[in-house]
């Protein structure tokens, strides 16, 4: 199994810019996560889907950001418009089910820098 | 001017020593624990769980405890090498919301630096 698969592995762009990150869960695995790493805040959950279907998203800072799953292996997270403040690694991972004894499986992030 | 950000715990260690990183964990009501390690560059890579019905459990090289009255996990691994240097998470199952999905948090992390 080739494990989640996040693209692209580095962004740079400006602010104002529109960033999309996209994800690849392993196939068969029904859940679907996005976190954000930083020195500031550490790991943070941001939005997971269950089946394709938004089952949390407490964690989405503000409406510039959203995600989308629009079938089983594929997902993205959109930020528009971009800011500095969001520069950060973005992980995505999945798990079989999403239920509550599950381990996650992690992609090897995005690293986006917002200049 | 100065950054700021989390002050993570760190711990150094001679190669062949036994390690133990030590997790608070902040919900009584969590059920499952992770331990994760993350190279530099890379994503969390899974090490060992353990269920709230138990309080240790055995993998290769590392054993998980935990203590359910103050709520504290640890995980010590046994003759530490310098491929063990990373940062080592904790993370707590919680239950998201009403539903029966569970939701995985984060502790801040521990650096560990092995020394040839």
């Amino acid at each position: 199994d080739a494990g989640v698969i996040q693209s692209p592995r580095h962004e740079v762009t400006e602010m104002g810019q529109e960033v999309t990150l996209r994800c690849k869960p392993i196939s068969g695995h029904n859940s679907l996560f996005w976190y954000r790493q930083t020195m500031m805040r550490g790991l943070e959950l941001l939005i997971y889907f269950n089946n394709n279907v938004p089952i949390d998203d407490s964690g989405m800072p503000e409406d510039r950001f959203s995600a989308k799953m629009p079938n089983a292996s594929f997902s993205t997270l959109k930020i528009q418009p971009s800011e500095p403040r969001d520069s950060a690694v973005y992980f995505c991972a999945s798990s079989p089910q999403g239920g509550l004894n599950e381990k996650l499986f992690f992609g090897s992030g995005t690293q986006l820098s917002v200049l | 001017g100065e950054s700021v950000g989390l002050h993570l715990p760190t711990l150094s260690v001679q190669e062949g020593d036994n390690s133990i990183i030590n997790c608070a964990y902040s919900n009584s009501a969590s059920d499952y624990f992770i331990w994760y390690k993350q190279e530099s560059g890379k994503g969390p890579q899974f090490i060992i769980d353990i269920r709230s019905n138990i309080d240790k459990r055995q993998g290769q090289r590392v054993t998980v405890l935990l203590n359910k009255t103050v709520k504290h996990l640890s995980l010590q691994i046994a003759a530490t090498q310098p491929g063990d240097s990373a940062v080592y998470f904790c993370a707590e199952n919680m239950r998201a919301g009403g539903t029966s999905y569970g939701k995985l948090t984060f502790g801040q992390g521990t650096i560990l630096t092995v020394h040839p």
